[in-house]
């Protein structure tokens, strides 16, 4: 079975700018949710979708946005990007309670 | 108290050596623990999930859940050096049951 796919693997942007990141879960799975793993606060939950609803959401500013498709594939979106939204950003698919990662979105913002 | 808590390390264990990799949790976490191992740049890989008091065995990896105590603990039998690495412990809980990570424990094999 495949696994956990994001896209992109890389990006660079600009302080302002906004970004869009894509998740497609493994075959199966309904939920999906987004981490931020950075050296100073270690992984942080963001969301959690589940059937195309947003089940769970972590303690990250309303310019961190996601959802989530009839196919569980999600997207999240960062809107006016600061700084110290460089990071690496996770997605996980799950069925019951493990969760499996993704390779990550590693985001660095200039 | 944190949730979920584990020593950044680093933990330094000789190759052939068992590695202990422990971590404590509050009442606000569930009894649904989760080890993770993950390399430098790279993302988590679940390697252990454990749901009831006792020991689960796979391969050379123990995991070990004291409710009464609330630890977590991963033993690796005869580590190697690939098995360097954070180790992650996760569990359940908070207000909106979302799965809580702690910081993390390097592991560092020395051959």
């Amino acid at each position: 079975k495949a696994g956990v796919t994001q896209t992109p693997r890389y990006l660079i942007k600009t302080r302002g700018q906004q970004v869009t990141l894509s998740c497609s879960p493994i075959s199966g799975h309904r939920s999906v949710s987004w981490y931020q793993q950075t050296p100073g606060q270690g992984l942080q939950f963001l969301f959690e979708y589940f059937s195309e609803t947003q089940r769970n959401k972590g303690n990250f500013p309303g310019r961190f946005s996601g959802r989530q498709f009839s196919n569980s594939r999600s997207e999240m979106n960062v809107s006016t990007l600061e700084l110290g939204d460089s990071a690496l950003y996770l997605c996980a698919s799950s069925t019951h309670n493990e969760q499996y990662f993704g390779p990550g979105t590693r985001l660095t913002v200039t | 108290q944190k949730e979920v808590e584990q020593n950044s390390g680093p933990l330094s264990v000789p190759e052939g050596a068992i590695a202990s990799l422990n971590c404590t949790y509050s009442d606000r976490v569930s009894q649904s623990f989760f080890w993770y191992r993950q390399y430098s740049g790279k993302s988590p890989e679940l390697i252990m999930s454990i749901y009831s008091n006792g020991d689960k065995e796979d391969g050379r990896f123990t995991a070990q859940l004291n409710k009464a105590s609330q630890y977590v603990s991963l033993l690796i039998r005869d580590s190697q050096p690939s098995d360097s690495a954070t180790y992650l412990c996760a569990g359940y809980g908070g207000a909106t049951n979302k799965l809580i990570f702690g910081t993390g424990t390097l592991l560092a094999v020395q051959p």
